[in-house]
C-alpha cells in the first residue's frame, strides 16, 4: 500500500519561503508509470494544482505560480519537495502531495495534507 | 487554463436516491476527466478516472460518462457514506484544473 506523508512548518512569515517535503513509502518514486504532484486547498475552497515532477526530474508548474515554485525529488530518500517563495496570506492553505498515473493523470494516492498558514 | 464548471454546487438527497452531478469543460478534455470524493478534513479520494473507469475498491454504484466537454458522475443508490463533496478534474492540459465542487448532503 502506497503511503504519502507531508511534512514541514505549519507557519510561514509573509515574504518568506514555504518548504514542504513529501515522503513516499510502499512504492518507488522512480517508477516510470507515475509522477508526483503538489495540490493545495484554501480553507472552504476548491483545489488548485501547483505542479508535478516526473521520474528523471523534469517538472511542470502551474503558470500562475511558476515564478515562485520549485519542485524537486530525492529518490534515495523516496521524497519530493515543494518550495514556494515570497509567500503572502493568499498562500495559506492545506497542501497535499499526491501520486498521479501517467495513463490518465488521476491522483490515486494522496497524503493527509498539511495546513500551512502565512502570517506574521 | 481550462475552466471546469460543476452543477449543481450543492445537492440534498436521501439514502437510496439516484444522483447525477455534471461537469462541463471550457474546451475539450478528451478522455482526461477524473472524479474525486472529499470528506471534511480528509484528502480527496479517487472515484473515477479517464471518464468512466472505476478506481479499484470503489463501489459499483458509482459510474462516470461523457465525452469532449460534458461529463457526468452518477451514484445509483446513495449510501450514508456517500454524503461528501465531489470534484471533477481535467488532466488534458496544463495546468490540471478542478471543478468548484458539489456538496452532497442529507435532505
Amino acid at each position: 500500500q502506497v503511503h504519502l506523508q507531508e511534512s514541514g512548518p505549519g507557519l510561514v512569515r509573509p515574504s518568506q519561503t514555504l518548504s514542504l517535503t513529501c515522503t513516499v513509502s510502499g512504492g518507488s518514486i522512480s517508477s516510470a508509470s507515475y509522477y508526483w504532484a503538489w495540490i493545495r486547498q484554501p480553507a472552504g475552497k476548491g483545489l488548485e494544482w501547483i505542479g508535478r515532477i516526473f521520474t528523471g526530474g523534469s517538472t511542470t508548474y502551474n503558470p500562475s505560480l511558476r515564478s515562485r515554485v520549485t519542485i524537486s525529488g530525492d529518490t534515495s530518500k523516496s521524497q519530493f519537495s515543494l518550495n514556494l517563495t515570497s509567500v503572502t496570506a493568499a498562500d495559506t492553505a492545506v497542501y497535499y502531495c499526491a501520486r498521479a498515473t501517467l495513463y490518465s493523470g488521476s491522483s490515486d494516492y494522496w497524503g493527509q495534507g498539511i495546513l500551512v498558514t502565512v502570517s506574521s | 487554463d481550462i475552466q471546469m464548471t460543476q452543477s449543481p454546487s450543492s445537492l440534498s438527497a436521501s439514502v437510496g436516491d439516484r444522483v447525477t452531478i455534471t461537469c462541463r469543460a471550457s474546451q475539450t478534455v478528451r478522455k482526461f476527466l477524473n472524479w474525486y470524493l472529499q470528506k471534511p478534513g480528509k484528502a480527496p479520494s479517487l472515484l473515477i478516472y479517464a471518464v468512466s473507469s472505476l478506481q479499484t475498491g470503489v463501489p459499483s454504484r458509482f459510474s462516470g460518462s461523457g465525452s469532449g466537454t460534458d461529463f457526468t458522475l452518477t451514484i445509483s443508490s446513495l449510501q450514508p457514506e456517500d454524503f461528501a463533496t465531489y470534484f471533477c478534474q481535467q488532466t488534458s492540459s496544463v495546468p490540471d484544473t478542478f471543478g468548484q465542487g458539489t456538496k452532497l448532503d442529507f435532505k
